[in-house]
């Protein structure tokens, strides 16, 4: 059973590159998150998702873009990378928005 | 400033001894979770409360939750290495059962 697995784990993009990140669950979770986590900052939301087909934005939407086409994938968009995007990246999913979050091991992006 | 503030920062202890970490918010807390982050790995769950006066137990750790559902601690009982790592809660403040609101973090190290 994986659980939350995200795609990939590290990469390095330049200034001004795009980018996508996968984020895929395999509990028929019907909430799913996409949070940053920076020092000093703790774990920041940016957007999330309460079903297939929906999304709304969180605490920093700004510069990215989300989808939920199906249930057990949200992906996360960078249109054009800045530094100030540096960070890891953290997907998780519940199973309704009271329940516990479960989360990917992270995915740690550099832009240079 | 934080919307959940977390005390303290960072924690050195020896071995065996007892230890509590404070989550402190403004609003009321309608969902409180308790996780687990080592470096590097994503957020593991620990606890979830959700009532004025709860308390949970797993092992050596202990979380409660206070009456007025504003404040939470998290008791670890004869500390072992394998407690080391980072402590965050999070909750929902709004009520919206929809999404969740990260403490910053509280780091612990248990020296043998």
């Amino acid at each position: 059973n994986a659980g939350v697995t995200q795609t990939p784990k590290f990469r390095v993009l330049k200034t001004g590159q795009s980018m996508t990140l996968l984020c895929a669950q395999d509990m028929n979770h019907e909430y799913m998150y996409w949070y940053r986590q920076d020092p000093g900052m703790g774990l920041r939301l940016i957007h999330y998702s309460v079903g297939e087909g929906t999304t709304a934005k969180g605490e920093v939407p700004d510069g990215y873009n989300v989808s939920r086409l199906k249930k057990q994938n949200f992906l996360l968009g960078l249109e054009s990378a800045a530094p100030s995007q540096t960070s890891v990246y953290f997907c998780a999913s519940s199973l309704q928005g009271d329940q516990p979050q479960h989360f990917g091991d992270g995915t740690r992006l550099s832009i240079l | 400033s934080q919307e959940l503030e977390q005390s303290p920062q960072s924690l050195i202890v020896q071995e065996g001894k007892n230890l509590t970490i404070n989550c402190t918010s403004s609003k009321t807390l309608y969902g409180l979770y308790w996780y687990k982050q080592k470096y590097g790995e994503g957020l593991i769950f620990l606890m979830m409360l959700q009532k004025g006066g709860e308390e949970k137990s797993h092992e050596k750790i202990t979380a409660k939750l206070d009456e007025k559902k504003q404040q939470s601690s998290l008791h670890i009982t004869a500390s072992q290495p394998s407690h080391a790592g980072i402590y965050l809660c999070g909750a929902d403040t709004s009520g919206g059962y929809q999404k969740v609101t990260f403490g910053t973090g509280t780091k612990l190290q248990v020296i043998p």
